[in-house]
């Protein structure tokens, strides 16, 4: 089974509104970072959260890491037509230097 | 800067036959990797090496082969293709150390076996 689950498995907004996507992983990680994925492409690294932190911003994206829980949100603020696309949480397991990847959510924002 | 170039970007193949996927990149990047990714589900690791001479095994190895001759490329062999192994295949890398962590990826190739 795969180490990182994101919940929802798809998502569908109005333009405007924020999307928060979470991620559940099982084993212990040296970070989780989050990926995007826009149709038929390759993925595109958004922003890296350590183990030792608890929040980190870039523009409009916020991440939040809950080691305690071992769980991540991602949240979109003001959503635009062009934030649809698939998202991954993808984790470094401590002690090594493999990056495992979710299944990802689907967002479609509408215009 | 060319980032990580993958070829070809589409392949097909019969069962049985063999066949080497390309990736190079130009970052001088210590972590190479080989991903596969079937449809509407997220990417599992196959093989990844943290420099020449150097590989290991991910989630899904069993059907593939890598070597890691210069710190530059990172080849994925199929060495008898089987339809279960049509998928998209991306290939990334990263620097391992430090912030530097994100990983770069490659356009993908998309394989198909009959």
């Amino acid at each position: 089974s795969q180490q990182g689950e994101e919940d929802p498995q798809a998502l569908s907004i109005q333009e405007g509104e924020n999307a928060t996507m979470n991620c559940s992983y099982k084993t212990s990680i040296n970070n989780l970072q989050w990926y995007r994925q826009n149709s038929g492409r390759g993925l595109v690294h958004l922003i890296l959260i350590r183990s030792n932190e608890r929040e980190k911003h870039s523009g409009r994206l916020r991440v939040t890491l809950d080691t305690s829980k071992k769980s991540s949100s991602l949240l979109i603020t003001a959503s635009r037509a062009a934030d649809t696309a698939s998202y991954f949480c993808a984790t470094r397991v401590d002690s090594s230097y493999k990056l495992i990847f979710g299944s990802g959510t689907r967002l479609l924002v509408r215009p | 800067n060319a980032g990580v170039t993958q070829t070809p970007k589409f392949q097909v193949l019969k069962t049985g036959q063999s066949m080497t996927l390309q990736c190079a990149q130009d970052m001088n990047h210590e972590y190479m990797s080989w991903y596969r990714q079937d449809p509407g589900m997220g990417l599992r690791l196959i093989h990844y090496s943290v420099g020449a001479g150097i590989t290991d095994q991910g989630e899904v190895p069993n059907g593939y082969n890598v070597s890691r001759s210069t710190t530059e490329d990172f080849p994925l062999r199929l060495l008898s293709a089987a339809p279960s192994q049509t998928s998209v295949y991306f290939c990334a890398s990263s620097l391992i150390q430090g912030a530097a962590e994100k990983l770069f990826f490659g356009s993908g190739t998309q394989l198909s076996v009959l």
